[in-house]
């Protein structure tokens, strides 16, 4: 079945330390996307990736950074810049534009 | 600046009514607009997508509206079941490459 994998489910950060998540997708998608989602909040645009090798900024970009280097893979890294990383993270893809996403199961990041 | 707002309380309906949902949107023209639906701890799903120029979506018991004049769309569950207990988030598109997405609203349906 095509889809779009995001591990791990659960992850915990030390202070100052930077994570990755990890995102793959199946599904021959030009486009992909991170969002993160607060308790209450909508989903907000980190940073999303048009084609292989190119990505933009999204609103809030700040303490994170990204790579595109092959089509199915856009991992994210939370960097220690990053001061309030707690969130449930999502990953998402689609055929490009303003098309409907796919979304990932998320991945929750905590501190300890 | 763009903003989406959908009613932040949780609807509670019962089984069998029909429930409907409101996305107002201000400072804004968007072609598209889509609805998620996102189950607790879960990923949102695709649902539905109407363009400017189209009035009325449906598909099943789902049906969406899209009124460019109020700056307003309706998602509306028919004949609710228990299953249809989620958030349902709507989204616009805000450039050519990206969407923009509401804070959702949680709905809830009891037997």
């Amino acid at each position: 079945d095509g889809g779009i994998t995001q591990s791990p489910k659960y992850l915990f950060r030390k202070e100052g330390q930077n994570v990755t998540l990890s995102c793959e997708q199946n599904l021959n998608h030009d486009a992909m996307y991170w969002y993160r989602q607060d308790p209450g909040q909508g989903l907000r645009l980190i940073y999303y990736s048009q084609i292989v090798n190119d990505f933009q900024k999204g609103d809030i970009a700040e303490g994170y950074s990204v790579s595109r280097e092959k089509k199915e893979s856009f991992p994210l890294t939370v960097t220690s810049a990053q001061k309030n990383p707690t969130a449930f993270y999502l990953c998402a893809s689609s055929t490009g534009g303003n098309q409907p996403q796919h979304f990932g199961d998320g991945t929750r990041l905590s501190i300890l | 600046s763009q903003k989406i707002e959908q009613n932040s309380e949780a609807l509670n309906i019962q089984e069998g009514k029909t429930a409907t949902l409101t996305c107002n949107y201000t400072n804004y023209s968007p072609a598209y607009l889509q609805w998620y639906r996102q189950d607790p701890g879960r990923g949102p799903v695709f649902l539905l997508l109407i363009r400017e120029n189209e009035k009325e979506k449906r598909k099943e018991r789902l049906k969406v509206t899209f009124d460019t004049t109020l700056k307003q769309s309706l998602f509306h569950i028919t004949a609710s079941q228990p299953a249809d207990s989620a958030t349902y988030l709507c989204a616009l598109d805000s450039s050519a490459s990206k969407i923009i997405f509401g804070s959702g609203t949680r709905l809830s349906i009891r037997p």
